[in-house]
């Protein structure tokens, strides 16, 4: 079974842009979550899609943003990128919200913002 | 909000038992997780422990829950060089996210 897949695996961008980063779960998953690492503040949750559906979201602007579609992939964007978002964005999946929770996550996109 | 508190760095001789420590607050929490990340890559999911278990073992991965003073302990039995990597404690608050802790690094030296 592949796991799950984040594309770009890289991605530099000027202050001001916006950017897109795209997750595909693994098949039959329908959760979907999104996660920023950076060294300062460590692994911080962004929000969880299951079912198309935002079910959770963590403190950050409302430039952060995403969506599911109906084939369980997921999006997140940033708009008016600022120096500090440059981090590495984790999405995790995992097939169920009332089970175990397993999550399995993606290599993550290293987003750079100069 | 949950805090989930680990210790930065742990150093290990290969063949040694490493243990990974990790406290945490919500006393809701249904289900810990330790993952790996080993560099430039992603979180690896080791093993998880539901609450009402106080140990869980997985080959050369031993998971202990101390439930009434919020301590979770993740111990390397036999520690190789390959398992250098970043350990992170993670908890389900009652919203049903993840917190996790800042990671502990630990290194296997010969």
């Amino acid at each position: 079974k592949a796991g799950v897949t984040q594309t770009p695996r890289y991605l530099i961008k000027t202050r001001g842009q916006q950017v897109t980063l795209s997750c595909s779960p693994i098949s039959g998953h329908r959760s979907v979550s999104w996660y920023q690492q950076t060294p300062g503040q460590g692994l911080q949750f962004l929000f969880e899609y299951f079912s198309e559906t935002q079910r959770n979201k963590g403190n950050f602007p409302g430039r952060f943003s995403g969506r599911q579609f109906s084939n369980s992939r997921s999006e997140m964007n940033v708009s008016t990128l600022e120096l500090g978002d440059s981090a590495l964005y984790l999405c995790a999946s995992s097939s169920t919200r009332g089970a175990t929770y397993e999550q399995y996550f993606g290599p993550g996109t290293r987003l750079t913002v100069t | 909000g949950e805090d989930v508190e680990q210790s930065l760095f742990l150093s290990v001789r290969e063949g040694d038992s490493s243990v990974i420590n990790c406290t945490y607050t919500d006393s809701s929490s249904t289900y810990l997780y330790w993952y790996k990340q080993e560099p430039g890559a992603g979180l690896q999911l080791l093993t998880y422990i539901f609450s009402n278990m106080d140990m869980k073992q997985d080959q050369r991965l031993t998971v202990l829950l101390n439930k009434k003073d919020k301590h979770l302990s993740l111990r390397i039995a036999d520690t190789q060089t390959g398992d250098s990597a970043i350990y992170f404690c993670a908890v389900r608050d009652s919203w049903g996210k993840l917190q996790f802790g800042a990671g502990t690094q630990v290194v296997v030296t010969p």
